[in-house]
């Protein structure tokens, strides 16, 4: 049973648009979302974090909201840059280790 | 920042021997390392949490006997896969966490990963 589900294994955008990836959960005991960026052959790399008692968390051009009644969070990225082009994880924690989704090939046009 | 070392970065090796990873953190302690494996398009899986002194915590359904895991130092754990087999080819990724920052909700930092492939 998937906990955490990243439901688009793809997306395309155009540079300078705003990427938006999804990320649903199931278990209310989450309280600790992460976002994690990975190219490929290295490992993932921390990209933002967003608590449950706040529902946005801004860093540069990467955005994370949260909807906990939805049980759903969002990474909003703009503008889009080539370089941007990588899988995105998202990644949730009730305790000490982190479950992660899927992930998320996006991929930025120029 | 943070950095968490893992080597091999790939390796291959013949069915029914067995290979070594090995996860460093290089400026930082970490009481708990994580042992993550990723199956192509398919999501991190955690295989165990590997604890400093103390037996590893294994996730259901991964063999402890399999994935030997040591964790010797505050800056290095071990993951051995023995008696390797076709199957175990997968990308093994380790993780660990600065211990000097506060409780869970800090971010895990990984390692490059190790591309196992048995033959």
């Amino acid at each position: 049973d998937q906990q955490v589900k990243q439901n688009s294994p793809s997306l395309s955008v155009q540079e300078g648009r705003i990427s938006i990836l999804n990320c649903d959960y199931t278990n209310s005991m989450f309280d600790y979302f992460l976002w994690y960026k990975k190219y490929p052959a290295e490992g993932p790399t921390f990209l933002i974090s967003i608590s449950s008692i706040k529902d946005k968390n801004e860093d540069g051009r990467f955005t994370v909201f949260l909807n906990k009644s939805a049980k759903h969070l969002s990474l909003h990225i703009v503008p889009s840059q080539p370089g941007d082009s990588a899988v995105y994880f998202c990644a949730a924690s009730g305790g000490t280790a982190l479950i992660f989704g899927k992930g998320t090939t996006l991929s930025v046009s120029s | 920042g943070a950095v968490v070392s893992q080597h091999p970065s790939r390796v291959i090796c013949k069915s029914g021997t067995s290979v070594k990873i090995e996860c460093r953190s290089l400026d930082f302690q970490a009481t708990t390392m994580f042992w993550y494996r990723q199956f192509p398009k398919q999501s991190l899986m955690l295989m165990a949490t590997s604890n400093e002194g103390s037996k590893a915590t294994y996730e259901q359904g991964v063999e402890k006997d399999k994935f030997l895991i040591n964790h010797a130092s505050l800056t290095l754990s071990t993951l051995t896969v023995t008696s390797a087999h076709p199957e175990d080819s997968s990308f093994y990724i380790c993780s660990a966490r600065d211990n000097t920052l506060n409780s869970y909700n800090s971010p895990l930092h990984f390692g490059n990963g190790t591309r196992l492939t048995v033959t």
